[in-house]
Formats: structure tokens, sequence, C-alpha cells
């Protein structure tokens, strides 16, 4: 398997329910992100994390809880959402010492009810 | 701050006709330039970039992209429109001075070819 892997694709949680997004990267790669795509909406940059320490919190509120447990690995824990949280979260990577693209995964359709 | 404007939400082209995909940029340093595609149900696809050099940049599926300094612009062009190119697309900005790797993104574009 190659790229950076997103599951589950899709998910339906209720506002009271907890439940996590996972990303993989299989490119060797030192920095993973977490944005989210509202529909008519620039992509909102969440997370940033190089070598596993956090290095950016874009102000996301505190009902979205990210883990990085090493440099392949990204989660995004999920609790007490709202419905206006319902988006396409997308996760990508790249490398650090080089100023270059980022690489993205398929994407985690939310859906809160 | 950085900021990546796209003027237009749709744009519409008939098959075979150039297209072209405005960008517009804000950065207080110098700027490195990205245009992704997305379809639907799919992630970001990478088309093309400038980081440095001339100013005309070639990409993926016959994209190129025009680097205009003085007009902090980054227009996405194709000499010749397929249907299959209909899709979503994105223009991105790094602000080389902040040191940051995350990218600034656009709204983003539409872009239908009629056959």
């Amino acid at each position: 398997e190659t790229g950076v892997t997103q599951t589950p694709r899709h998910l339906v949680m209720g506002m009271t329910n907890k439940k996590s997004l996972k990303c993989e990267q299989h490119l060797g790669h030192n920095a993973m992100y977490w944005y989210k795509q509202s529909a008519k909406k620039p992509l909102e940059l969440m997370f940033v994390y190089n070598f596993k320490e956090q290095t950016e919190n874009n102000s996301v509120p505190s009902r979205f809880s990210p883990e990085c447990p090493n440099s392949s690995h990204l989660f995004l824990h999920l609790h007490t959402l709202q419905p206006e949280d319902s988006a396409l979260y997308l996760c990508a990577s790249s490398l650090v010492q080089v100023n270059g693209e980022l690489f993205f995964g398929e994407g985690s359709r939310l859906t809160v009810l | 701050a950085q900021s990546v404007a796209q003027p237009e939400d749709q744009v519409n082209v008939a098959e075979g006709n150039p297209l072209t995909v405005k960008c517009t940029y804000s950065v207080s340093g110098n700027p490195y330039l990205f245009w992704y595609v997305q379809y639907p149900n799919r992630g970001l696809q990478f088309l093309l970039k400038y980081i440095t050099g001339d100013n005309l940049v070639k990409g993926s599926y016959g994209f190129e992209a025009e680097f205009n300094k003085s007009q902090t612009s980054f227009h996405l062009k194709k000499p010749s429109a397929l249907v299959s190119d209909s899709a979503l697309y994105f223009c991105a900005v790094r602000d080389i001075g902040t040191g940051r790797r995350a990218l600034t993104f656009g709204s983003g574009t539409r872009l239908q070819v009629q056959p």
C-alpha cells in the first residue's frame, strides 16, 4: 500500500458519540496535517505535526483532539460534535526538510446528526 | 498573513478550447505556489508548483501555470480542454519567509468542460 490512507471514508455520528479518524502515510514523510473542507469555503488548516510534535493548532475547538503517535500515523478524536462540524476531513503529509507539495489522502466524510 | 483568492466559483469551457483558472495570492515574503485538482469524493491531487526559476511551469495532464510577481498571480492554463478535466481546482501558497510548511488554499474553482 502506498500514499496516504484515511479511514473510515464515511462516518455518521450523533452529537454525543465519540469516534476517531485515522490517517496513515507510507511515504516516509515526517510532517502531517489535518484540513477541514466545507462546501464553498477554503480548506481550513486545523493541525500540523512535525516529527510527532504539534506545531500548529489553528484555534480548533477542543471537541477535536489530534494525536500523532509516530511520523506515520495521525488521528483525529471526535467528541460532542455539532452539526456544523459535518465536512470532509483531509489528512496530508510532507517532508519537513523539503519545501515541496503536500500529499493528501482521500478524506473522511463526516456527518453529525 | 498569507492568503489566496480564486475569483471565479465556476468556469465553463467547451471541449477543445483553451481554459484559464485564475488565482491571486498575498504573502509578506516570497511565495511557493501550487495547484491541486479534486475529483468527486476524492482527495486533492497535486498538479504543479512554482518554487523558483522559469515563470511558466508545466505539470500533470497537460496543465501549466504562469507565475506573475508584479500581478501576484498564478493562473492555471491548458491549451485544449477535455471533458475529463471537469473537477474542482485549488490554488495554494506557502510564504517562504515564515518557515511554515502548511499550505494556505483558496476556496476552489469548479471547472466544467462541455462536450
